[in-house]
Formats: structure tokens, C-alpha cells, sequence
């Protein structure tokens, strides 16, 4: 089982504000980092996949980096809007492909 | 097309009973996974199926935790004696295949309330 790190564990904005949060993981046997959104009473979604180092993936106001050499990876929302309110989940498989998820991000964005 | 479901939604039972939970995955996706999260704790991995390979039981915390997938489709958690501390929400998710950069879809869960 890998150690799979978030941080902050929770995190307070203002809506319009920008954040940031932080998955680190082992760099060693390294295959992919998963985002996922799990939104209240709601599933988890996934968000991005990533598998190389240096990628980039964006989604409307969110984005995400991946340094696969130091082992972390930046998720990022600009102008944080409510709707953003949900916890954020990032996942790494090891070498049998089943991810380990770390504890997540919960993020509240206040109107 | 249909996401994952699972049922029941919300289970209350006393501590030990036997429970079972239901998931039935994407059509088509042969990788299907059970996890649980407890109070304050992140998603715990219990089991994997891929195909027609053994399950993957690693996770399994207790040998009064079982599951079984049939034909390839709907998966079944089985907890006997329930305990408090299996008290959790349950969560099915299943993949296209169980590649490392397939993205997971998950079911909505199954709350689990052991008195």
C-alpha cells in the first residue's frame, strides 16, 4: 500500500478567489495520479488522469500539474465558485494497478 | 447510458447481523472495485475483481468480510456478525479494464449503520 498525502486537509475561500492543494506520493514504480471530486451526497467524479512527468490537464477553472520525479501533484481552481464546494481525492496505483487514495481536500467555498 | 448503482442506499442494523450490499457496475467494464470510508478516514481499498481472474482480497479487513461478482456483472458484499466498527459508507466502483489509467466511476454508496 502506497502513503498517498493531501494537503490541507480542509480549506476555506472566498467565492472569486484562486487555491490551491497538494497530493504527494511515492515517486519510485510510479504509473499514474488520479483527481477525483466528491461532491456531498453525491459519487466521486473523476476529474483529470495523469501519467507523465511535467503533464498539464485543465478542465474549465481547474487544473492540475504532475511532478512524477519529486512526487507530488498541484490540483488548482481560479475563481472559486460554490459550486466548487467538494472534497478533492487524489489516487496512485501501485504495481497491482489498485489505487491508494490519500484522506482528500475538503474545500469550502463561501458566497 | 446507466452509472453504477448501489443498494441499498442507507443499512441500520445490530451489531451482529449479517448484511449484504448490492452493486451493479457499468455494462461492459470488467474491473470493479469495493472501498469504504470511515469517520474521518480516507477511502479504504477491500477488494478488486478483473474479469474471470481470482479477486484480488487484500484489502479485506477480516475474514468476516466477503464478496463475490457473478457472471462478470453484479458484485455482492457480504459482512457477517456486523460489528460497530464496520459501521462505514461503501462504495462500488468499476473501470473499463483495471489498467492504471482508467478513470474509476463510482456508485452513489451505501451507508452502513451498525447499533
Amino acid at each position: 500500500i502506497l502513503n498517498v498525502e493531501q494537503s490541507p486537509q480542509s480549506l476555506h475561500v472566498q467565492e472569486g478567489d484562486s487555491t490551491n492543494f497538494t497530493c504527494s506520493f511515492p515517486s519510485s514504480n510510479f504509473y499514474a495520479l488520479h483527481w477525483y471530486r466528491w461532491e456531498t451526497a453525491k459519487s466521486p467524479e473523476a476529474l483529470f488522469v495523469m501519467t507523465l512527468n511535467g503533464d498539464e490537464k485543465k478542465k474549465g477553472r481547474i487544473s492540475a500539474t504532475l511532478n512524477t520525479k519529486e512526487g507530488y501533484s498541484y490540483l488548482y481552481i481560479k475563481g472559486s465558485q460554490p459550486e466548487d464546494s467538494a472534497t478533492y481525492l487524489c489516487a496512485s496505483p501501485g504495481g497491482s494497478y489498485i489505487p491508494t487514495f490519500g484522506r482528500g481536500t475538503s474545500l469550502i467555498v463561501h458566497p | 447510458g446507466a452509472g453504477v448503482s448501489q443498494s441499498p442506499s442507507n443499512k441500520v442494523t445490530e451489531k451482529g447481523k449479517d448484511v449484504e450490499l448490492r452493486c451493479d457496475p457499468i455494462s461492459g467494464h470488467t474491473a470493479l472495485y469495493w472501498y469504504r470510508q470511515s469517520l474521518g478516514q480516507g477511502l479504504e481499498f477491500l477488494i478488486y475483481f478483473q474479469g474471470n481472474s481470482a479477486p484480488d482480497k487484500s484489502g479485506l479487513p477480516s475474514d468476516r468480510f466477503s464478496a463475490e461478482r457473478t457472471g462478470g456483472s453484479v458484485s455482492t458484499l457480504t459482512i457477517q456478525r456486523t460489528q460497530q466498527e464496520d459501521s462505514a459508507v461503501y462504495l462500488c466502483a468499476s473501470s473499463v479494464t483495471g489498467e492504471y489509467y482508467n478513470e474509476q466511476f463510482f456508485g452513489p454508496g451505501t451507508r452502513l449503520t451498525v447499533l
